[in-house]
């Protein structure tokens, strides 16, 4: 079945450490996305891709990075200058044509706690 | 800016009784307009869209919405709520065309007492 995959699903980090939150999908969508979810917040764009080797910064793109080498995988990094990384992430695809109508296809989620 | 605006930040129903969310967004032009829900855990599915036509929609697992230009509104509604209806559900507007614009509300919680 064609989806879209994220791991780890739960991630433990210490402060000061980057981490990489993995996301694949087998859609053959051409746009992909990362979005942060907190608690009674709708979801912020860090970063989205519409095409490989090309990616464009969100609404909240400080502290994050993110590589688009192969149009299956989009990885965001959570690195050290993120101030408060803790939150539940969300990868999403859509087709290119359907980019402009907001029809997204989401992953399961991954959960990061920093400690 | 575009903005979208969910009051309700937590509505309980009974199992059977009737289900309206609401939404409201903040823009000139008409948007077009979404519905997600999202199971604990989980990632969001697509509830319905609108984007012309007929402003009343229908989505999967018996949703519909209604688009109400006048009153700047997308309400999501069901007839009768079943106990597996039970999670947060956002509403979404894109207004330029591009889903880079795509902006959601903060989210509506709901409960289904058996």
């Amino acid at each position: 079945d064609g989806g879209i995959t994220q791991s780890p699903k739960y991630l433990f980090r210490k402060e000061g450490q980057n981490v990489t939150l993995s996301c694949e999908q087998n859609l053959n969508h051409d746009a992909m996305y990362w979005y942060r979810q907190d608690p009674g917040q709708g979801l912020r764009l860090i970063y989205y891709s519409q095409i490989v080797n090309d990616f464009q910064k969100g609404d909240i793109a400080e502290g994050y990075s993110v590589s688009r080498e192969k149009k299956e995988s989009f990885p965001l990094t959570v690195t050290s200058a993120q101030k408060n990384p803790t939150a539940f992430y969300l990868c999403a695809s859509t087709q290119r044509g359907q980019a402009n109508t907001g029809e997204l296809f989401f992953g399961e989620g991954s959960r990061l706690t920093v400690l | 800016a575009q903005s979208v605006t969910q009051p309700d930040i937590h509505i309980t129903v009974s199992e059977g009784a009737s289900l309206e969310l609401r939404c409201n967004y903040s823009y000139g032009a008409t948007p077009y307009l979404f519905w997600y829900v999202q199971s604990p855990g989980q990632g969001l599915q697509l509830l319905l869209k609108y984007f012309s036509g007929d402003t009343l929609v229908q989505g999967i697992k018996g949703f519909e919405a209604e688009f109400k230009r006048s009153q700047s509104s997308f309400n999501l509604r069901k007839p009768s709520v079943h106990w597996s209806d039970a999670a947060e559900y956002f509403c979404a507007v894109v207004i330029s065309g591009s889903a880079r614009q795509l902006t959601f509300g903060s989210g509506t919680q709901l409960t289904v007492l058996p």
